[in-house]
């Protein structure tokens, strides 16, 4: 089954902007990482948050984690057109990872 | 070094044929996962390998799927008497030892059963 559930499913912005993502999860979690996947390619780890963690940033990247919400968001800040990807949240459950159905931006140049 | 790679890139094949795709981990990576994406969805979790065992085949959607791996490395997966709705990507992932480490994936096999 799948644990990690990513929404917008789809989201289009202009260059330039930000974009946010959220995912959710209904069990507890150790650690919630952060995948994209460019067309055609493979999934590129992007960042790992741990529950006792609120926030990480990484370069254009800040995750937060509200354990208490079950949920994380992904901001990727001064989107470029090579943001363009899917990008997938994954949870550890039953001590392996589970991913969700994976946000779709595109960002227009 | 040297990632995780996957063979064959592409396979086309026939209904009812079987099919067997390959991944080979980074060396010395003991978690081994398959997951298929069909076109449009999210990843499916297939399989999960520690070592030469594999403690969770829930994700298997049918008996006509197995998976093995020998020596803590190379792993296939067997998918016999192919249907049409088993066209996807299949990607393999490795991981360094514990299952909620980072995963990296392969470049994926793309399969198309006609």
């Amino acid at each position: 089954s799948q644990q990690g559930e990513e929404d917008p499913q789809a989201l289009s912005i202009q260059e330039g902007e930000n974009a946010t993502m959220n995912c959710s999860y209904k069990t507890s979690i150790n650690n919630l990482q952060w995948y994209r996947q460019n067309s055609g390619r493979g999934l590129v780890h992007l960042i790992l948050i741990r529950s006792n963690e609120r926030e990480k940033h990484s370069g254009r990247l800040r995750v937060t984690l509200d354990t208490s919400k079950k949920s994380s968001s992904l901001l990727i800040t001064a989107s470029r057109a090579a943001d363009t990807a899917s990008y997938f949240c994954a949870t550890d459950e039953h001590n392996d990872m589970r991913f969700g159905a994976g946000t779709r931006l595109t960002v227009k140049p | 070094g040297a990632g995780v790679s996957q063979s064959p890139s592409n396979k086309v094949t026939e209904k009812g044929k079987d099919v067997e795709l390959r991944c080979d981990p980074i060396s010395g990576h003991t978690a081994l996962y398959w997951y298929r994406q069909s076109l449009g969805q999210g990843l499916e979790f297939l399989i999960y390998f520690q070592g030469n065992s594999a403690p969770d085949k829930s994700g298997l959607p049918s008996d006509r799927f197995s998976a093995e791996r020998t020596g803590g490395s190379v792993s296939t997966l067997t998918i016999q008497r192919t249907q049409q709705e088993d066209s996807a990507v299949y990607l393999c992932a490795s991981s360094l030892g514990g299952a909620v480490d980072t995963q990296y994936f392969g470049p994926g096999t793309r399969l198309t059963v006609l």
